[in-house]
């Protein structure tokens, strides 16, 4: 069975620096995908960014990239230059190939200290 | 803003009550997936629907079911409510294809009272 975890249930960070959210996922699938999505206080889920399995080069949009390492499926989020509109809850979703449904990590709460 | 739309943004009933929420998915986007998140549960797939046709099924009580219309729209029914069912529920749609994001809905706040 796939599964994803997300190992810190709370992180924080110091506006302007940089902070590392972790994800592992199980699959036995050589070409998947793996996405971020930020839940703030609105509850509205955001896109944050996207990885595809085959790539070699980590994703990166704005100040979030990824370090994808595929042999230790581990899949994690870096976020650069913290802002406090950082600040919500980090999902680690991979979806399952044989209907895109995602499977969810049960997320970390990112706090951004001013 | 997704371009998903969900209705109601709240609702709040009675237990064994039954409501439906609504879902338009952004245009051109032909799937649309069902999410619950509870405290407890985190985010949980519940259906996914494709041009009409159901497409895959996660954990889904029986007294829940959905639909998804010819224009698209889709329709979560929830019966015989409990207090359990109080939750977050999310609709999703996406192009279809296994690599597609899913855009997400504002939700709907269910509390069963």
């Amino acid at each position: 069975a796939q599964t994803v975890t997300q190992s810190q249930p709370e992180m924080s960070v110091q506006e302007a620096e940089t902070v590392t959210l972790s994800c592992t996922y199980d699959t036995s699938e050589s070409d998947y995908y793996l996405f971020w999505y930020k839940q703030p206080p609105s509850r509205q889920m955001i896109l944050v960014i996207r990885q595809e399995a085959y790539k070699q080069q980590n994703a990166t949009e704005n100040r979030f990239s990824v370090n994808f390492q595929k042999a230790a499926k581990s899949f994690s989020l870096k976020i650069s230059d913290s802002q406090l509109g950082d600040a919500a809850m980090y999902f680690c979703a991979y979806p399952r190939n044989t209907g895109n449904q995602f499977y969810f990590g049960t997320g970390t709460s990112l706090t951004v200290i001013p | 803003d997704s371009g998903v739309t969900q209705t109601p943004k709240h609702l709040i009933t009675a237990t064994g009550q039954r409501v439906t929420l609504r879902c338009s998915p952004r245009s051109g986007d032909l799937s649309v997936y069902w999410y619950q998140q509870s405290l407890d549960q985190g985010l949980q797939f519940l259906i996914q629907y494709y041009n009409g046709e159901e497409r895959a099924k996660g954990n889904i009580l029986e007294r829940f079911s959905a639909q998804q219309f010819p224009d698209l729209h889709s329709e979560l029914n929830l019966s015989s409510l409990e207090l359990g069912d109080s939750a977050l529920y999310f609709c999703a749609s996406s192009v279809g294809g296994l690599a597609s994001e899913q855009y997400f809905g504002p939700g709907t706040r269910l509390t069963v009272t």
